[in-house]
């Protein structure tokens, strides 16, 4: 079966630029994940989506937000980029909300802000 | 914070078997372990999780001890392609998956 697709898988973008970068789940599966990835960090958790509704949610700024669509797709916005936001994110998605039957991740959006 | 304490590092030879520790001495009793896996590049990949039994499935062993303050994954043959990342995550059911540092498994031919 298809696993998680994120696209892009690489982007550049300027400072004060948006960016969006989206996540089609496994089919079937409801809740989404994000994650952000960096060398100095590591893995941290943006948020967490299950039936179009956030339920979890990370500590990282307001210029970071995410919805989710009737369909489990879902898409991250990053308003007024920084430096600082280059990064590997990384979506995952699950059957149900929480992380009982293991997290599926794609490949991930590499980020380069410039 | 991540709950958990993992060697930074550990070296294995290829086919042998890899054990890798985890403590986590203040979990709770609804907490699971989880362990997931990053090869170079990749999304982290789902390995095993148990809540207090020993768990097997097709790519590892989960062992908890009974007090379950610790716990230890076992790759029963490991090849160069479990040269990784692994991760273990204490968590409860319905909170996020929370990364620590993990261990940089090195498996050498």
């Amino acid at each position: 079966k298809a696993g998680v697709t994120q696209t892009p898988r690489y982007l550049i973008k300027t400072r004060g630029q948006q960016v969006t970068l989206s996540c089609s789940p496994i089919s079937g599966h409801r809740s989404v994940s994000w994650y952000q990835q960096t060398p100095g960090q590591g893995l941290q958790f943006l948020f967490e989506y299950f039936s179009e509704t956030q339920r979890n949610k990370g500590n990282f700024p307001g210029r970071f937000s995410g919805r989710q669509f009737s369909n489990s797709r879902s898409e991250m916005n990053v308003s007024t980029l920084e430096l600082g936001d280059s990064a590997l994110y990384l979506c995952a998605s699950s059957l149900v909300w929480g992380p009982f039957e293991g997290y599926t991740f794609g490949s991930g959006t590499r980020l380069t802000v410039v | 914070d991540a709950k958990t304490t993992q060697p930074p590092s550990m070296d294995c030879a290829e086919g042998r078997a890899a054990n890798l520790p985890c403590n986590h001495s203040t979990i709770s009793g609804n907490e699971y372990v989880y362990w997931y896996r990053q090869i170079h590049s990749q999304g982290p990949q789902y390995i095993i999780h148990g809540l207090k039994n020993n768990e097997t499935n097709e790519m590892a062993s989960l062992i908890i001890t009974e007090d379950r303050k610790s716990s230890t994954l076992i790759l029963p043959h490991a090849t160069l392609r479990d040269t990784a990342v692994y991760y273990c995550i204490v968590e409860g059911g319905s909170e996020k998956l929370v990364f620590g540092k993990g261990t940089k498994l090195t498996v050498n031919p």
